[in-house]
């Protein structure tokens, strides 16, 4: 099974604070994926990284950033964490390559505090 | 620009009814269409997917869904839901690049005994 761990389940941080969120995805994936979620806002992309140093901004990038130097790991960083960054973070590893075989593979999901 | 519709918030359901929950895309082709569910405080888990074929795709715990091209529809079924099908259920579309997924808002589901 592919499997995609997210370093903490549960995280509490002080506003201002730098915090990174680490994912992990063991399936040589090429594509992985960092969203956010809040209630009635569903998952919302924050950054893509289709490869080793590449990323993408999605839709809600301000005040974030990534980082991907080995390919089964792509980082989360809130370069000074905020109260309004307090939510859910899920990370996605995706396939690609013939079409029944990509997919959207999650981690738990870290839910971060900030206060 | 690509996008996702769940127009239900959140549907309640006695156990042993019938289930469809509704999803609309707007895409310029015909895109990867996906069901996702999450347990509480958990991450998501696939229920289904559909890229050609067949528009009616069956997918785990008997959950069904059938894509509508005329209708932008990729709608999910079950004939009899059960009370551990209580969750969180996104409708997603995935570009057939893989470099990009898009969610609706989700659709919560409660189940009543």
């Amino acid at each position: 099974d592919v499997k995609v761990t997210q370093s903490s389940r549960y995280l509490v941080k002080r506003t201002g604070e730098k915090v990174f969120l680490e994912c992990v995805q063991d399936m040589d994936h090429e594509n992985m994926f960092w969203y956010r979620q809040d209630p009635g806002l569903g998952l919302r992309l924050i950054y893509f990284s289709y490869d080793v140093k590449m990323k993408e901004k999605g839709d809600i990038p301000e005040g974030y950033s990534v980082s991907r130097e080995k390919k089964e790991r792509f980082s989360l960083i809130l370069e000074s964490a905020s109260t309004n960054q307090t939510s859910m973070y899920l990370c996605a590893s995706i396939t690609t390559g013939s079409p029944s075989y990509t997919e959207a593979f999650f981690g738990q999901g870290t839910r971060l505090t900030v206060v | 620009a690509q996008s996702v519709t769940q127009p239900d918030i959140h549907i309640t359901v006695s156990e042993g009814a019938s289930l469809e929950l509704r999803c609309n895309y707007s895409y310029g082709a015909t895109p990867y269409l996906f069901w996702y569910v999450q347990s509480p405080g958990q991450g998501l888990q696939l229920l289904l997917k559909y890229f050609s074929g067949d528009t009616l795709v069956q997918g785990i715990k008997g959950f069904e869904a059938e894509f509508k091209r005329s209708q932008s529809s990729f709608n999910l079924r079950k004939p009899s839901v059960h009370w551990s099908d209580a969750a969180e259920y996104f409708c997603a579309v995935g570009l057939n690049t893989g470099n990009q997924f898009y969610f609706g808002t989700g659709t919560s589901l409660t189940v009543i005994p």
